[in-house]
């Protein structure tokens, strides 16, 4: 099956840091990405839509410049926590699908393990 | 604004039992739904899917069952088992795979022994 990985799977960082989290799929090429946040005992949350080689599309109220979005690759994104803050701890969530016709998970989404952010 | 609710934040069962988990969604737009299986610090897990031209799809002890009328689908677990325990989110979207999913707020499903 599909696998998504993300890395790191914990990062504790002091306020003000810039925290970047990887999100791949390892075995399959993703064309589009989303990443979600998750609140305690809240439910996942989407934060932007990125598709390979374009700019992330943001849900509103996620603020671009704080949460920086980067879909360089078809296996490869990046969301960068910039200036984290004690407010942006959270476990934030990565999924990857294929609109590739040929690809074993055409229009299926797969979920990373997500990456629990605490900032001090 | 939230679009997907699941309005038991908790449920109990006991083992052998069903278990209905029920969702609610108000966009008329959604045309295919999902229900994930979640552990805490962990990824969600897909359980089942529905598209709206069905009100009912089936896999092993899972059963999905959409009512676009009252726009409610339900997720039947049958029977339990304590491996279930799990916080479980239903998911809506426009379309499947590439378009955004909207999760609702899970219900911890609690299965006792």
């Amino acid at each position: 099956g599909a696998v998504v990985s993300q890395h790191p799977s914990r990062v504790i960082c002091k306020s003000g840091t810039s925290v970047k989290i990887e999100c791949r799929s390892l075995d399959f090429q993703a064309t589009t990405m989303f990443w979600y946040r998750q609140f305690p005992k809240k439910s996942l949350m989407l934060m932007a839509t990125s598709n390979e080689g374009s700019k992330a599309t943001y849900e509103q109220g996620v603020e671009k410049d704080k949460f920086l979005i980067n879909h360089a690759s078809l296996t490869l994104s990046t969301l960068t926590v910039t200036s984290a803050h004690p407010e942006d701890s959270s476990f934030y969530i990565c999924s990857a699908s294929s609109s590739i016709k040929d690809s074993l998970i055409y229009n299926e989404q797969f979920f990373g393990p997500g990456t629990r952010l605490t900032v001090l | 604004d939230q679009q997907v609710k699941q309005n038991s934040p908790s449920l109990s069962v006991q083992e052998g039992r069903i278990s209905i988990l029920n969702c609610d969604y108000t966009n008329s737009m959604f045309d295919y739904f999902l229900w994930y299986k979640k552990y805490p610090a962990e990824g969600p897990t897909f359980l089942i899917s529905i598209s709206s031209i069905k009100d009912k799809n089936e896999d092993g002890r899972f059963t999905v069952f959409l009512n676009k009328s009252a726009k409610h689908l339900s997720l039947h677990i049958v029977p339990s088992q304590p491996g279930d325990s799990a916080v479980y989110f239903c998911a809506a979207s426009k379309a499947s795979g590439t378009y955004k999913y909207i999760f609702g707020t899970g219900t911890r499903l609690k299965v006792l022994a």
